[in-house]
């Protein structure tokens, strides 16, 4: 069966500094991957998406950046955090490119940027 | 562009209530229709899907009828448990790259 794995769960981190979360995906090959984020009583909002090793697409002009090294492994960056980076982010998976497919979340990381 | 619009919450039931949340969907083309819910501190989780007109999705007592002709996708439950209380997301998806776009979310607490 298929899992994804997202790390950590939970993260505080110093304005300035860099990031890096890791997702990994487990029992399925060349899946769409996703990032997600969710602030505080609000929405998801898409930042990227891949759909293949090295292809990154970017939803929204940010501090963040996203690359696909493997091709189950997502890893989401920055070099230098912001306030406004905190909220709870959400690695995703799918397969094929139809409007029918279903995504598979994680558990999530929730960052805190002080 | 396409676009989804939740009811806003939160919602507050007693146990053994109907539950109605609102989603409608602006897209063009022949989009799918979702619904994810989220419990407290994790991630999202499939609730159910419609992916044509007239489609009825149902999952652990939840239903949801994809009606074209008013864009809408509400979400029902006949009798809602303690154990519902969580955040309900609608979304749409469509083809590129098996993108999803989410509603803003409905929380819904469910008191014994």
């Amino acid at each position: 069966s298929q899992t994804i794995h997202q790390w950590p769960a939970t993260l505080v981190q110093p304005v300035g500094s860099p990031l890096s979360l890791e997702c990994t995906v487990e029992g399925t090959s060349n899946p769409n991957l996703y990032w997600y984020r969710q602030a505080a009583g609000r929405g998801l909002q898409l930042l990227f998406y891949s759909v293949g090793i090295g292809q990154i697409s970017s939803e929204v002009p940010q501090n963040l950046s996203a690359s696909r090294p493997q091709d189950r492994q997502f890893i989401l960056s920055s070099k230098k955090l912001l306030l406004s980076d905190s909220g709870f982010y959400l690695c995703a998976w799918s397969v094929g490119g139809g409007a029918k497919n279903i995504q598979y979340f994680g558990a999530g990381t929730r960052l805190s940027v002080l | 562009g396409n676009s989804v619009t939740q009811m806003e919450g939160p919602v507050t039931l007693s146990e053994e209530a109907f539950l109605t949340i609102n989603c409608t969907y602006t897209a063009t083309g022949y989009p799918s229709l979702f619904w994810y819910v989220q419990y407290p501190g994790e991630g999202l989780q499939l609730l159910l899907k419609a992916t044509k007109a007239d489609d009825k999705g149902s999952n652990k007592g939840f239903e949801a009828t994809y009606r074209k002709e008013t864009t809408s996708f509400h979400l029902e439950k006949g009798s809602v448990q303690v154990s519902d209380s969580a955040v309900y997301f609608c979304a749409l998806g469509y083809n590129q790259g098996g993108k999803l776009i989410f509603g803003q979310g409905t929380e819904l607490s469910v008191k014994p």
